[in-house]
């Protein structure tokens, strides 16, 4: 049974330039959340979707966008990338329709995107 | 947004205790905890529900007082397997934003 899969594994880029992440959710799962964790600190919850739609939001602008493809796998979009965006961009997939209430989420290696 | 938790770091010996304490600003309706090794992925643990359901490992037990809006994981007889860093993960009862702690870091020594 696979896990959540995410690709790529690394990735370099260069102040303004656009970066698309991509993640395969467990299988069974359907709802998809992203996160950006900086090195040393906890993750931070960019966005959540649902039956391809953006449910719940976090503190992100809006150059964070994302997509979730009828096959319950999803892409994170960053536009005009900036030094601070460096980080590791973690997929969590889960099963419990659009609310993480009461299951566990289920946590992809990450993408380390790294901005010059 | 961001729940505090405490202590930052903590060494340990084999066999030893620890506790865990997570705290947040708003009424929760869920706490999570997750332990994350260097270089690898949040992996879960535990799961505590508003109403005092569980769901998590055996060897792993947690508490949440909804009152205080307050978490704590409890590891006993810690193993060598036990280090990493540790989250608490809570979402509150106005919404499904998802916000994790900023992270307990556990160092277990022979």
């Amino acid at each position: 049974d696979a896990g959540v899969t995410q690709s790529p594994t690394h990735l370099i880029k260069t102040r303004g330039q656009q970066v698309t992440l991509r993640c395969s959710p467990k299988s069974g799962h359907d709802t998809v959340s992203w996160y950006q964790q900086a090195l040393g600190q906890g993750p931070q919850f960019i966005f959540q979707y649902y039956e391809e739609e953006e449910r719940q939001r976090g503190n992100f602008p809006d150059r964070f966008s994302g997509h979730q493809f009828p096959n319950y796998s999803s892409e994170l979009n960053v536009n005009a990338l900036l030094l601070g965006d460096s980080a590791l961009y973690l997929c969590a997939s889960s099963s419990y329709r659009g609310a993480v209430r009461n299951q566990p989420q289920h946590f992809g290696d990450g993408t380390r995107l790294s901005i010059l | 947004q961001q729940p505090v938790q405490s202590p930052q770091a903590v060494i340990l010996r084999e066999g030893e205790d620890a506790v865990i304490n997570c705290s947040s600003s708003k009424a929760l309706y869920s706490v999570h905890w997750y332990r994350q090794k260097h270089g690898e992925a949040p992996v879960f643990l535990m799961i505590l529900l508003k109403g005092g359901e569980q769901k998590g490992h055996e060897k792993i037990s947690a508490s949440f007082n909804e009152k205080k809006q307050q978490s704590s994981l409890y590891l006993t007889a810690s193993q060598l397997s036990y280090s990493g860093t540790y989250f608490c993960g809570t979402e509150s009862n106005t919404g499904n934003q998802f916000y994790f702690g900023t992270g307990t870091s556990l160092t277990v020594i022979p």
